[in-house]
This record gives structure tokens, C-alpha cells and sequence, in this order.
């Protein structure tokens, strides 16, 4: 199965500062690329996605950059807040499905202290 | 997500025994995905099912575990003679198309194997 390359594995950030979480990609056939946000005991939950035609994509204060050159997108969360503490994966797939579903990356903890 | 209703949310299975995790999606999706996840692990595809069919199967291990979805009724994973490495949380999604806009996830089933 293809790879996607998550960094960092954990990220603490204060109350309103900007954590940036990033993946990269090698299947140029994905063409659909969506955060997943995950707390304790719950499942994923769609956050935000992207598809290649844009380069960016926000939905309230979370944002997606997408870098097709170099196969890379990342996510920013603006004003972060505790509440947005949760395990955060990225993902990709082929033509919005595909016979084997999404490819996700390894995931990224990610604490908001107050 | 909470549409897609998984059961049980918790199950404990000594060496040897069968695990049976039940999968019933949201109403109106006839598509079922399948994805296990090990602790600090992304999640990793197992099996793609339409109502009776098996898409595919390319993540599932060869041996002891098999999957179904009926005409009527919840998707199904068995694990046989389960082992200590099949502790994980078992996650299925489920979508009308199997398109991954449209997917979400239940909120898991996690085998502990003692």
C-alpha cells in the first residue's frame, strides 16, 4: 500500500498559537486528501479535505495547504484551543474511494496547554 | 459518526478463541470499509464490502480472518483463533458509493486478546 509520511508524531503548543502538522505523499494518482481528528476512545472524524486543483482550503480555523510539486500537504489550526486537543491523521486516496479505501498517515498527538 | 454503530465497544478474548466484531452502517450506505489500528499506528486498511460482495480484500492476513456483509443485517469481521497481536481497535466506515466525501466512521471495537 502506498505511504503517507505524517510529521511530528506529537506537537504542544500554547493556547492560541498556530500548530502546523504536515504530510507527504508518493502516489501521484491520489486526488483526495483529508484531515481526520481523533479523541480518546472515539472514532475519526472527517475535519477537513482537499483536492489537488486548489492550493488551500479553509473551514473556520483550520486550514489545508497543498504543495502538488512536491506531494505535500499540512494542516494549520488558527487560535488554537484546548478542546482541539485529539489525534490528528492526514489521508489520501484515489478518485474519492477506490478499491482500498484511504491511506492514512501515522497520526500526530497533539496537546494545547492553556 | 455516530450513525455508524459499532459493536461491541469493548471485547476481551482469551488465546485461541473467535472475535466478531459487528459493523452496521449508516442507513442508506451500502459500502463497508474495515481498518484496524494498532496503538501509536495510523490506521491500516483491511477490507472493502458492498452488500454481499467482497471488493477487496488485500489488507486482510491470510489466515483467520474473514469478513461479510449480507443482504440483511450488519457487516461482520471474524478473527479465529485469535492471538495476542490481533489486539487492536477495529474501526469500519461506511458510505453510499464508496466515495471517502461521503464516509464515516464508527467508533470502534477494541479487541484486547489475554
Amino acid at each position: 500500500q502506498q505511504q503517507v509520511k505524517q510529521s511530528p508524531q506529537s506537537l504542544i503548543v500554547q493556547k492560541g498559537g498556530i500548530p502546523i502538522i504536515n504530510c507527504a505523499y508518493e502516489n501521484t494518482a491520489f486526488d483526495y486528501f483529508p484531515w481526520y481528528q481523533q479523541f480518546p476512545g472515539k472514532g475519526p472524524a472527517l475535519l477537513i479535505a482537499i483536492r489537488p486543483d486548489v492550493s488551500e482550503k479553509k473551514e473556520g480555523r483550520f486550514t489545508i495547504s497543498f504543495n502538488k510539486s512536491a506531494k505535500q500537504f499540512s494542516l494549520h489550526i488558527m487560535d488554537s484551543q484546548p478542546g482541539d486537543s485529539a489525534t490528528y491523521f492526514c489521508a489520501a486516496s484515489n478518485s474519492g474511494g477506490g478499491a482500498d479505501g484511504l491511506t492514512f498517515g501515522k497520526g500526530t498527538h497533539l496537546i494545547i496547554q492553556p | 459518526n455516530a450513525g455508524v454503530m459499532q459493536n461491541p465497544r469493548h471485547l476481551v478474548r482469551r488465546r485461541g478463541q473467535e472475535a466478531r466484531l459487528r459493523c452496521s452502517p449508516m442507513k442508506g450506505h451500502s459500502h463497508v470499509y474495515w481498518y484496524r489500528q494498532l496503538p501509536e499506528e495510523g490506521l491500516k486498511f483491511m477490507v472493502y464490502l458492498q452488500k454481499e460482495n467482497i471488493i477487496d480484500e488485500s489488507g486482510m492476513p491470510k489466515e483467520r480472518f474473514s469478513a461479510e456483509f449480507p443482504k440483511e443485517g450488519p457487516s461482520i469481521l471474524r478473527i479465529q483463533q485469535v492471538v495476542r497481536g490481533d489486539s487492536a481497535a477495529y474501526f469500519c466506515a461506511s458510505s453510499p458509493q464508496g466515495m471517502w466525501t461521503e464516509a464515516f466512521f464508527g467508533q470502534g471495537t477494541r479487541l484486547t486478546v489475554v
